[in-house]
């Protein structure tokens, strides 16, 4: 299994305003996702995009992913304070196990009021 | 239904004491996992298992042990606890590319 790296590592923006942060991965993928992190909560997942996905959209959030340049983004639009948290990409592999998973340092964006 | 749940949520301990952290899912899943979180340092696996009485180590594994006797549970133990092990626990669970994950325990070792 691989772990993806999420960039920017924080983020800072007004209310109402879009917010975009990346993953990059290193091999080929089955799917990849992505979760969110309140201060000192566990995970909650939002998304799932799969493989032969270039786009997918649940509500105020857009992922893409761009196999080609092994990459995703996920663009939350007009932001709300209450989507301050961290974000974390989870890439998954193909082949082999997917048991044991990791994740990256994630981006934390600040979305000020 | 509950999802994942851990106990305990706080708690510190002297440097040599045990302790174990409870791990319960009530949604069947075969996959459990334990992770840590440090500042600056994202979720970093401990150990996980692919099914009732298996266990596997993760990237940091040292310091711990863990038990899966029961499906549903997956417990953490900390054997002589160390300054270093002062971290947030997270337990995780799955039955397929979707994680679910507990509310965290906060452990302090003095």
């Amino acid at each position: 299994s691989q772990q993806g790296e999420e960039d920017p590592q924080a983020l800072s923006i007004q209310e109402g305003e879009n917010a975009t942060m990346n993953c990059s991965y290193k091999t080929s993928i089955n799917n990849l996702q992505w979760y969110r992190q309140n201060s000192g909560r566990g995970l909650v997942h939002l998304i799932l995009i799969r493989s032969n996905e270039r786009e997918k959209h649940s509500g105020r959030l857009r992922v893409t992913l761009d196999t080609s340049k092994k990459s995703s983004s996920l663009l939350i639009t007009a932001s709300r304070a209450a989507d301050t948290a961290s974000y974390f990409c989870d890439p998954r592999d193909s082949g082999g196990s997917n048991y044991k998973l990791t994740f990256g340092k994630g981006t934390l964006l600040t979305v000020n009021p | 239904n509950a999802g994942v749940t851990q106990t305990p949520k706080f708690r510190v301990l002297k440097t040599g004491q045990s302790m174990t952290l409870l791990c319960a899912q009530d949604m069947n899943h075969e996959y459990m996992y334990w992770y840590r979180q440090d500042p600056g340092m994202g979720l970093r696996l401990i150990h996980y298992s692919v099914g009732e009485g298996t266990t596997a180590k993760g990237e940091v594994p040292d310091g711990y042990n863990v038990s899966r006797l029961k499906k549903q549970n997956f417990l953490l133990g900390l054997e002589s606890a160390a300054p270093s092990q002062t971290s947030v626990y997270f337990c995780a669970s799955s039955d397929g590319p979707k994680l679910f994950f507990g509310s965290g325990t906060q452990l302090s070792v003095l």
